[in-house]
């Protein structure tokens, strides 16, 4: 399954919204209802950090500031209100099926 | 708390071999899933391979496939990458991550080792 997403950077004022796409070649629902769609973020020198898992469902500790939304194909991560601790680079993944893949990556900075 | 500390790492030659290792703790290493993810330089995140929780079922990126093996010792609570014919599009820092449900929920991750493909 390829997995696209757009843009691969953003440039953002502090304070304002931010909006990531995320589209599969293939459907992320499974038969057992749930749809295996995750974004995860890496910062700058550190290691990934889940952020949503199943299109909407925040991990714990993620700011109410991140949602997922999305089906099918189709999904998108969206920041409300832009902070500063928020840069570093946004990739989703799907894991309906092996292998999982990624997207390539949106590179998030502050303006 | 879930701790994951990658090993191993390092400098080899093209056509080479290295394990990679992954010291687990604080939770319950025998009944996770895992899988190894790494960070290609000016690339971004690949998903590599993931291990059952009794080692007994395997699934591997085309990329490693027939090159790579995962397995692990849950006496041990580690996790093991053995990499062998060695590519230079293989450089990368090799993650661990814990499977929450199976299902690609990475909820916990090491903090990396580099491995450098290089003549």
């Amino acid at each position: 399954i390829v997995v696209t997403q757009t843009p691969l950077f953003l440039s953002v004022t502090p304070g304002q919204p931010a909006s990531i796409s995320c589209k599969s070649s293939q459907g992320l629902l499974h038969t057992d209802g749930k749809t295996y769609l995750y974004w995860y973020l890496q910062k700058p020198g550190q290691s990934p950090q889940l952020l949503i898992h199943e299109v909407f469902k925040r991990f714990s500790g993620v700011p109410d500031r991140f949602s997922g939304s999305g089906s099918g194909t189709d999904f998108t991560l969206k920041i409300s209100r832009v902070e500063a601790e928020d840069v570093g680079v946004y990739y989703c993944m799907q894991s309906i099926q092996f292998p999982r893949t990624f997207g390539q990556g949106t590179k998030l900075e502050i303006k | 708390e879930v701790h994951l500390l990658e090993s191993g790492g390092g400098l080899v030659r093209p056509g080479g071999s290295l394990r990679v290792s992954c010291a687990a703790s604080g939770f319950s290493f025998a009944s996770s899933s895992m899988s190894w993810v790494r960070l290609v330089p000016g690339k971004g995140l690949e998903w590599v391979a993931v291990v059952s929780a009794d080692g007994g079922t395997t699934f591997y990126a085309e990329s490693v496939e027939g090159r790579f093996t995962i397995s692990r010792d849950n006496s041990k609570n580690t996790l093991y990458l053995q990499m062998n014919s060695l590519r230079a599009d293989d450089t990368a820092v090799y993650y661990c991550a814990k499977d929450q449900t199976g299902w690609g929920n990475f909820a916990s991750w090491g903090q990396g080792t580099l491995v450098t493909v290089s003549s």
